[in-house]
């Protein structure tokens, strides 16, 4: 089967740095996503590794290897506002992309 | 004016009604998808289509049915709702066939008594 794990909920406080794993087993791999959902929002993209390596955009990186079929989303400088739930995805290349069960991440003060 | 709407945002429905859960984009995209988010379990996808003449059952399709009336039409259909079907779902859109990045609308959030 196909599947993608991911930690049920992360806490961390303000100001501080945290990462999100996320392993894979997938039949098909073209790349990593991460999308980002407020609660009572949609999902929105934040990031896409097709290649191995740490992609940075802003407070967020995303990180992939691929020999290991893991990844993570790492949030810098934390914010009361990145408190929502991260989704890892792969795009499997069979025209869809599955995603992960989600991780809710608290930011306290 | 948002790129993906749906309609309606909310509804109540009783089981063995009839309901369609519409969306619509303004992107352009060939590719739109509608999914089901249930606490815990992320998304899953219902069905999937990646041009009008191009209809795709996802991994949970059964009671579910789909129309895709235009490029940027797609609907969703449940012929007879079952209280199991309450769940808060999404219609997604891509333009990019090597990443597959989906942009989402809103969502409905159907309840089913």
């Amino acid at each position: 089967g196909q599947s993608l794990e991911q930690p049920s909920e992360v806490t961390a406080v303000e100001g501080a740095i945290v990462q999100i794993n996320c392993t894979y087993q997938t039949s098909g791999f073209y790349g990593l996503s991460w999308y980002q959902q407020h609660d009572g929002g949609a999902p929105t993209f934040l990031s896409y590794n097709a290649l191995d390596g740490l992609e940075e955009t802003g407070r967020f990186s995303s990180f992939l290897s691929r020999s290991d079929s893991y990844g993570y989303l790492l949030l810098q400088e934390l914010q009361m506002k990145d408190s929502a739930s991260y989704f890892c995805a792969v795009y499997t290349g069979g025209f869809k992309t599955i995603f992960g069960a989600g991780t809710r991440l608290f930011v306290k003060a | 004016d948002a790129d993906v709407t749906q309609t309606p945002r909310n509804r109540i429905t009783k089981t063995g009604k009839r309901i369609m859960l519409e969306c619509s984009q303004t992107k352009g995209h060939d590719r739109m998808y509608w999914y089901r988010q249930d606490p815990g379990l992320g998304l899953r996808l219902i069905y999937y289509s990646f041009d009008v003449k191009d209809i795709n059952k996802g991994e949970i399709s059964d009671g579910y049915s789909v129309s895709r009336q235009a490029q940027a039409k797609f609907s969703l259909s449940l012929e007879s709702a079952i209280p199991n079907q309450t769940a808060l779902y999404f219609c997604a859109t891509s333009g990019d066939r090597a990443t597959d990045t989906q942009y989402f609308g809103p969502g409905t959030r159907l309840t089913v008594l």
